[in-house]
Order: structure tokens, then C-alpha cells, then sequence
């Protein structure tokens, strides 16, 4: 069974702080994606990393997938309130579902 | 907004009713599934068609019963739950079933079981 761990499963910063969190596997997958899930609605895909070593970038937040397609990080700089949430990560392989982690809890307060 | 709705947003029911999920998606798309989210757990696949036909069931219990009409609209339908069962239950949709297709989720259904 492939299993997804993330951490922190939770985080409370000030707004204007950087942060990374974790995602952790000890299997290999073809892809990641990672999900941004706001009380009261249901996950949106951020962004989806399918090469190992990957790095992409959307506005302040940057993602990399390892080298050995195992791992991956999320890091925020400079926190807003609006990056509060639940952060997912899901990983792919093959034609299997995806395995989705626990997920970080973030709050960035004002 | 994902084009993905769900109703009712909120249910409680008691472990003898009958009630119904429902799903439909606006977006063409043709794969869809049932996913649970409990606290302190991973999102649980539950259920995927793809073109109107089952092609998962991730050995959920037989008091859950999907139903798949066409490719927009996806039912759950809910039978002598358990407490255990209370979580939210969402949908999602895709173009197609497999690697590279993105997943747009519904805001789901808070589902509590008395």
C-alpha cells in the first residue's frame, strides 16, 4: 500500500512569514499534486510535478519534487491570510487512484 | 466555483434512514468518483465510473450504493449507515480515468449519522 505522510499536520504563523511543509512517501510516484482545500469547499489543484528534481513556482509559492520521485515540498514566503487552509498532497502511479496524505493545516494570522 | 455540484451541503440522518447523495458536474467531463474525507484520515477513494460504468469500488460496504446515469450526474445512495460513517463526502470529476487528468472537486456533503 502506498502511503503518503505529510508534515506538519498543523502550522500557525504571522502573516509575512515563510514556511515549508512536507510530503513524504517511501514509495515512487509518477507524479504529485498538490491541493489547497478551504473550510466549507472541496480541494483545488495547485500545481502537478512530474519530473524528479522539479521545481515550479506559482506567484509566492514553490514546489519541488525529489530527485528519486518520493518526496516533495511546499514552501510559502511571505504568508497572507489567504493562504489559510488545508494543504493535500496526492500522489500518482501508473493507472492507479491517487493516494492522497493527511494534509497540513495552515493558518496565517494577521 | 469548479463546476462541480453537490446537495445537499448538510445531512443528518439517522442509522435507519434511506437518503441520497447527489453529484453533477457541468464540464463535459466523463470519469467521476466518490471520495470520503474523515478527520484525522486520507481523502478514501470510495467509488470511480468512467463513462457511466463502475470501474472501481475500493471494497467500500454494501450500505453504500452508487449510482451513475449519465456522465454528469453521480448519486450515492445511503442505507443503515453506521455513526462511523459521518464525514464529508465528496465528488470529483475528470476528463478521463488515469494518470494526467486533473480532478475538479464539489464543495462535498457534511453527512452526520445520529
Amino acid at each position: 500500500t502506498q502511503l503518503l505522510e505529510q508534515s506538519p499536520q498543523f502550522l500557525s504563523i504571522q502573516e509575512g512569514e515563510n514556511l515549508t511543509v512536507y510530503c513524504n512517501s517511501s514509495s515512487v510516484f509518477s507524479s504529485l499534486q498538490w491541493y489547497r482545500q478551504e473550510p466549507g469547499e472541496g480541494p483545488v489543484l495547485l500545481v502537478t510535478v512530474v519530473t524528479g528534481g522539479e521545481v515550479k513556482k506559482l506567484k509566492r509559492l514553490t514546489f519541488q519534487f525529489g530527485d528519486a520521485r518520493k518526496d516533495s515540498s511546499l514552501h510559502i514566503t511571505a504568508a497572507q491570510p489567504g493562504d489559510t487552509g488545508l494543504y493535500l498532497c496526492a500522489g500518482e502511479e501508473g493507472n492507479t487512484p491517487l493516494v492522497f496524505g493527511k494534509g497540513t493545516r495552515l493558518s496565517v494570522i494577521a | 466555483e469548479t463546476g462541480v455540484t453537490q446537495t445537499p451541503r448538510h445531512l443528518v440522518m439517522g442509522m435507519t434512514n434511506k437518503k441520497s447523495l447527489k453529484c453533477e458536474q457541468h464540464l463535459g467531463h466523463n470519469a467521476m468518483y466518490w471520495y470520503k474525507q474523515s478527520a484525522k484520515k486520507p481523502l478514501e477513494l470510495m467509488f470511480v465510473y468512467n463513462f457511466k460504468e463502475q470501474t472501481e469500488n475500493n471494497s467500500v460496504p454494501s450500505r453504500f450504493s452508487p449510482e451513475c446515469p449519465n456522465s454528469s450526474h453521480l448519486f450515492l445512495h445511503l442505507h443503515t449507515l453506521q455513526p462511523e460513517d459521518s464525514a464529508l463526502y465528496l465528488c470529483a470529476s475528470s476528463q478521463g480515468q488515469g494518470t494526467g487528468y486533473e480532478q475538479y472537486f464539489g464543495p462535498g456533503t457534511r453527512l452526520t449519522v445520529t
